[in-house]
This record gives C-alpha cells, sequence and structure tokens, in this order.
C-alpha cells in the first residue's frame, strides 16, 4: 500500500522559509506527478504545485515567485516557500497525483498533514 | 483559474438518508471531476474519479454523476462515518482547483 508520510518545521516567524519533506513508500515514485496542497483556516483546499520522476515542475502562478519542489533523494520530495507570511499558515499535504487510469486525473494518495503557522 | 462552486454550503441530515451536494464548474471540464471526503485532523480521501468512477475501496452508496460544468454526488443511505466535509475538485487544466466544500452534518 502507497504511503506518504511528510515532516517539517510547522512554527516559522514572518520572512522565513517553510520546508517540508515527503517520503513516498509502498509503490513507484516513477510514472505519478508528486504535489504539495494546502489549507488555510476557513478556506478551501488550495493545490500548489507538482514534480514528476523527471524533475520537471509545475506551480500555482499566484505561489510560484516563492515555490521550489524537488526530488531531495529517491521517493523523497520537497516544497519550499520563502519569504511566508501569516497568510500562508495551514495544514500542508503532499499528495500523489494519478493520471494512469485514463481519463482520470486525481489525487488518490496524501500524506497526514503538518500544521504550518507563521507568526511572530 | 477554473471556478468551482458548491452548493449547499452545509447540509443537516439522518443515518439512512439520501442525500446529494451539486458541484458547477466555471468552464467545460468533460469528465474531469473528483470528488472528496475530508474528516477533521485526516487527510482527505477520494471517493469519486473522473465524475463517476468509484475508487477502489469507497462503498456502493457513493456515486458520481454529471459532465461538462454540472456534477453531483449522491449518497444513498447515510451511515455515521459519512459525516464529514466533501469537496470537488477539477483536472482538466493547472491550476487545478477545489470547490469550497460542504459539510454534512448529523440531524
Amino acid at each position: 500500500q502507497v504511503q506518504l508520510q511528510q515532516y517539517g518545521a510547522g512554527l516559522l516567524r514572518p520572512s522565513e522559509t517553510l520546508s517540508l519533506t515527503c517520503v513516498v513508500s509502498g509503490g513507484s515514485f516513477s510514472g505519478y506527478y508528486w504535489n504539495w496542497l494546502r489549507q488555510s483556516p476557513g478556506k478551501r483546499l488550495e493545490w500548489i504545485g507538482e514534480m514528476n520522476q523527471s524533475g520537471r515542475t509545475t506551480y500555482n502562478p499566484s505561489l510560484q515567485s516563492r515555490l521550489t519542489i524537488a526530488e531531495i533523494y529517491r521517493s523523497q520530495f520537497s516544497l519550499r516557500l520563502t519569504s511566508v507570511i501569516a497568510a500562508d499558515s495551514g495544514t500542508y499535504y503532499c499528495a500523489r497525483r494519478n493520471t494512469m487510469l485514463s481519463p482520470g486525473d486525481f489525487f488518490d494518495f496524501w500524506g497526514q498533514g503538518t500544521l504550518v503557522t507563521v507568526s511572530s | 483559474d477554473i471556478q468551482m462552486a458548491q452548493s449547499p454550503t452545509s447540509l443537516s441530515a439522518s443515518v439512512g438518508d439520501r442525500i446529494t451536494i451539486s458541484c458547477r464548474a466555471s468552464h467545460n471540464l468533460m469528465n474531469y471531476l473528483n470528488w472528496y471526503q475530508h474528516e477533521p485532523g485526516k487527510a482527505p480521501k477520494l471517493l469519486i474519479y473522473a465524475a463517476s468512477s468509484v475508487q477502489t475501496g469507497v462503498p456502493s452508496r457513493f456515486s458520481g454523476s454529471g459532465s461538462g460544468t454540472d456534477f453531483t454526488l449522491t449518497i444513498d443511505g447515510l451511515q455515521p462515518e459519512d459525516f464529514a466535509v466533501y469537496y470537488c475538485q477539477q483536472s482538466f487544466s493547472s491550476p487545478f482547483t477545489f470547490g469550497p466544500g460542504t459539510k454534512l452534518e448529523i440531524k
């Protein structure tokens, strides 16, 4: 069974850099897209961006200038969001996007979530 | 960006009831529409993909329909574990976007 385990610092001050890691186990890393999403309090889920095993990335334009998603080790990928502000607070999730079941395209496995608070 | 709307925002129902949740997109999605269940403190769970395909392991009381811009999630015979928040999500184009959610509460 595919599992995504995420970890990283949960308390940041404004202007610091958010860094999270997601470890994928129990399945192939290739052939899928590896994503980060978040949910701020009282708001809907927001897609942050993704990478594939070739390192190709696609980012949400609203965050692109501050964002880096990359594979840091075999079957591990990271999120870096620079210059955080209070509005970046929320629960961050890593997730696998599966496009193998045409025409299906969906997030089928998720990490457990990391609560991130940005506060001075 | 494709905008997603859901109705109702919240819904009160009883165990055994049949309920429907609607999702509307600002753009023709064909059938690139997914539904997720989200319980507090847990990761979202995929229920329905490609508008009407039930994810492996999801009970048969969950079903989805629609195409284009209008979609529906139906739960036929609510169970206690179904009371959660439900989101639709479009996978037609990046950035992928979600609806605001429908909170399903016990009456």
